[in-house]
């Protein structure tokens, strides 16, 4: 069956330190991965997507991700953290029929 | 540009009611997705529209149903509800089918008691 996983539900990381998210997929084919985040009260953003080319995706906000096909990751990257990060981070795999699965969620914490 | 908006904000229904969501896509756009978000859930897709017709649909009963209108708006009805259909139900909009980003409304707060 095709899934997106993120196996952490928090992560807290210190300001200024290297954040990553962890995000793993299941499907067929060829994969078009995506990360959201979404901020209290409000619906979700779009980060990167991930259709082919580049291994490492630049998105908004200084953040980036790497596709890894031989261990099935799209984790999100970024060099230095700031506490306006902290959010709840979705990666999403878009499949055949345009149906997009979310994985659970990751809350990330940024301490000053 | 106002982005995708949606209405109501919050709603509280009794259990058997039927409930209507309303959603308005960001300019430019013809392609609305609903999705529920239950507690602590990534979001889960219901359906998609385009062109007027329910192009997609995810593993949701009869109960949920669409309808999008000619300028592209587009309604979520759910009928018989259940205490389980309390979610955050959120509405995205993106230029045409595909792999496209979708942009997201901020969604309106199910409750049903």
């Amino acid at each position: 069956a095709q899934s997106v996983a993120q196996p952490e539900d928090q992560v807290n990381v210190a300001e200024g330190n290297p954040l990553t998210v962890k995000c793993t997929y299941s499907v067929s084919g060829n994969p078009y991965l995506f990360w959201y985040v979404q901020y209290p009260n409000r619906g979700l953003q779009f980060l990167l997507k991930y259709i082919t080319g580049d291994n490492l995706v630049k998105g908004s906000y200084g953040f980036e991700a790497e596709f890894n096909k031989s261990q099935t990751s799209f984790h999100l990257k970024k060099p230095s953290a700031l506490v306006s990060d902290s959010a709840l981070y979705f990666c999403a795999g878009f499949y055949r029929d345009d149906k997009i699965i979310f994985g659970k969620g990751t809350r990330l914490h940024i301490l000053p | 540009d106002a982005g995708v908006t949606q209405s109501p904000t919050h709603l509280i229904k009794t259990r058997g009611q039927q409930v209507t969501l309303r959603c308005s896509p960001k300019s430019g756009h013809d392609t609305v997705s609903w999705y529920q978000q239950a507690l602590g859930q990534g979001p889960q897709f219901i359906f998609q529209y385009y062109e007027e017709e329910e192009r997609q649909r995810g593993n949701f009963p009869d109960r949920f149903s669409g309808h999008q209108f000619p300028n592209y708006s587009s309604e979520l009805n759910v009928n018989a509800l259940l205490l389980g259909d309390s979610a955050l139900y959120l509405c995205a909009s993106s230029p045409g089918t595909g792999i496209v980003e979708q942009y997201f409304g901020p969604g309106t707060r199910l409750t049903v008691t």
